[in-house]
């Protein structure tokens, strides 16, 4: 499998749940990104991570806790979310984290808080 | 920080026409410019991008513009095809950071 891959493609949790999305990639970059993206809202920066350290968190709620055990996945694990927090949750990857760095997206995780 | 602003939010064009799409960015310091393009059910793509020593560059039927006195910078796709029908991202990033900043997008939707 070639690109970033990211499972579970949809997701419904109830606001008690503990979840965790996840996201591979294949192409051998060395930097990882969690993006949220909602309805007319630009793409939201949530964390970056550059050789399994995490570089930039954008005060992010602590309620979303990312983990980069390798430089190939990346997780993104959710504990009493907020309806709210209901979006597209977008992965992606980039060969570095400096310079003209072309991030290349996986389809996302579509998550619904009820 | 930086700002990005898009417009317009939503784009109807026939097909064969042109369509713009214009952004501005409010750090000066920015200098690379990339266009995103986000198909039904897929991730952003990658479709071209731009950097600050650059006025223009083109790749088939599709364009971007840079002015960078105004801070301002444009996507133009011509003879607009059904399969162009998709969400358009622009975003900036100043110069020394890693991380890109946004527009809010723009739809387009291209009829037969």
């Amino acid at each position: 499998e070639t690109g970033v891959t990211q499972t579970p493609r949809h997701l419904v949790m109830g606001m008690t749940n503990k979840k965790s999305l996840k996201c591979e990639q294949h192409l051998g970059h060395n930097a990882m990104y969690w993006y949220k993206q909602s309805a007319k809202k630009p793409l939201e920066l949530m964390f970056v991570y550059s050789l399994e350290e995490r570089v930039e968190n954008n005060s992010v709620p602590s309620r979303f806790s990312p983990e980069c055990p390798n430089s190939s996945h990346l997780f993104l694990h959710l504990h009493t979310l907020q309806p709210e927090d209901s979006a597209l949750y977008l992965c992606a990857s980039s060969p570095g984290t400096t310079g003209a760095n072309v991030l290349t997206f996986g389809a996302g995780s579509r998550l619904t808080v009820l | 920080g930086e700002n990005v602003e898009q417009h317009p939010s939503t784009l109807s064009v026939q097909e064969g026409d042109s369509a713009v799409i214009k952004c501005t960015y409010s750090d000066s310091a920015s200098n690379y410019f990339p266009w995103y393009k986000q198909e039904l059910g897929k991730g952003p793509q990658l479709i071209i991008d731009i950097r600050s020593n650059v006025g223009e560059k083109k790749d088939q039927r599709i364009a971007v513009t840079l002015n960078k006195t105004a801070k301002h910078f444009s996507l133009h796709i011509t003879e607009t095809q059904p399969e162009d029908s998709a969400v358009y991202f622009c975003a900036a990033r100043p110069s020394g950071y890693s991380t890109l900043t946004f527009g809010k997008g723009t739809m387009l939707l291209v009829s037969p």
